[in-house]
């Protein structure tokens, strides 16, 4: 079976800080992704990567970075936290062509205070 | 812009009835359309993934159907059980394929299935 793990189910930041949430991935996929999920609003892309080192922009990519270097491993930086960056955070992950099924992490709830 | 849009928002069903649920999208073209599942605080699950060249798709009491040219899909679930509670979102991916390719999810329908 496919597994992606996102290192934390919840978390809690403090404003301003920076955060890193990091998702690996076992099945040698060539696609990684980072999406948040908000009540009303559905699933919104922030930024994906086909490739290691390579990265593109979402539909909301501002107030995020992200980070691939390896190809198991999409990290996801908050460069500096704000509240209104409270949310879901789930990651997947999809093999070959990008068009192919993405398999999802179980989630990183991010409460900023 | 492609706009995904599911109706009902939630369903409230007795265990054993069978159900579908709708998924319409603006854009009619589309590379495929997956169907997933989430349960509450989860991750999504896929269920069934439609090429568009497809007409449906099935998986045990699952049955996806796609017309592309209307811009609708619909998940027919079979027998429902208290099990299959959860949010259905569908997902489209368009024409193309390539590393430009990004899905665009509907909001879902919350399912309940009463014992």
């Amino acid at each position: 079976d496919v597994k992606v793990t996102q290192s934390s189910r919840y978390l809690v930041k403090r404003t301003g800080e920076k955060v890193f949430l990091e998702c690996v991935q076992d099945m040698d996929h060539e696609n990684m992704f980072w999406y948040r999920q908000d009540p009303g609003l559905g699933l919104r892309l922030i930024y994906f990567s086909y490739d290691v080192k390579m990265k593109e922009k979402g539909d909301i990519p501002e107030g995020y970075s992200v980070s691939r270097e390896k190809k198991e491993r999409f990290s996801l930086i908050l460069e500096s936290a704000s509240t209104n960056q409270t949310s879901m955070y789930l990651c997947a992950s999809s093999r070959g062509p990008a068009k192919n099924i993405q398999y999802f992490g179980a989630g990183t709830r991010l409460s900023v205070l | 812009k492609q706009e995904v849009t599911q109706i009902p928002a939630a369903l409230s069903v007795p265990e054993g009835e069978n159900l579908v649920l709708n998924c319409s999208f603006t854009d009619s073209a589309i590379y495929n359309l997956q169907w997933f599942r989430q349960d509450p605080g989860k991750g999504l699950t896929s269920l069934l993934l439609i090429q568009s060249s497809q007409r449906e798709q099935t998986s045990g009491r699952l049955n996806a159907s796609l017309d592309k040219s209307s811009g609708r899909s619909t998940l027919y679930i079979a027998a429902s059980q208290p099990g299959d509670s959860a949010t259905y979102l569908c997902a489209v991916g368009p024409m193309g394929g390539g590393s430009n390719y990004k899905l665009t999810f509907g909001k879902g329908t919350l399912l309940t299935v009463n014992p």
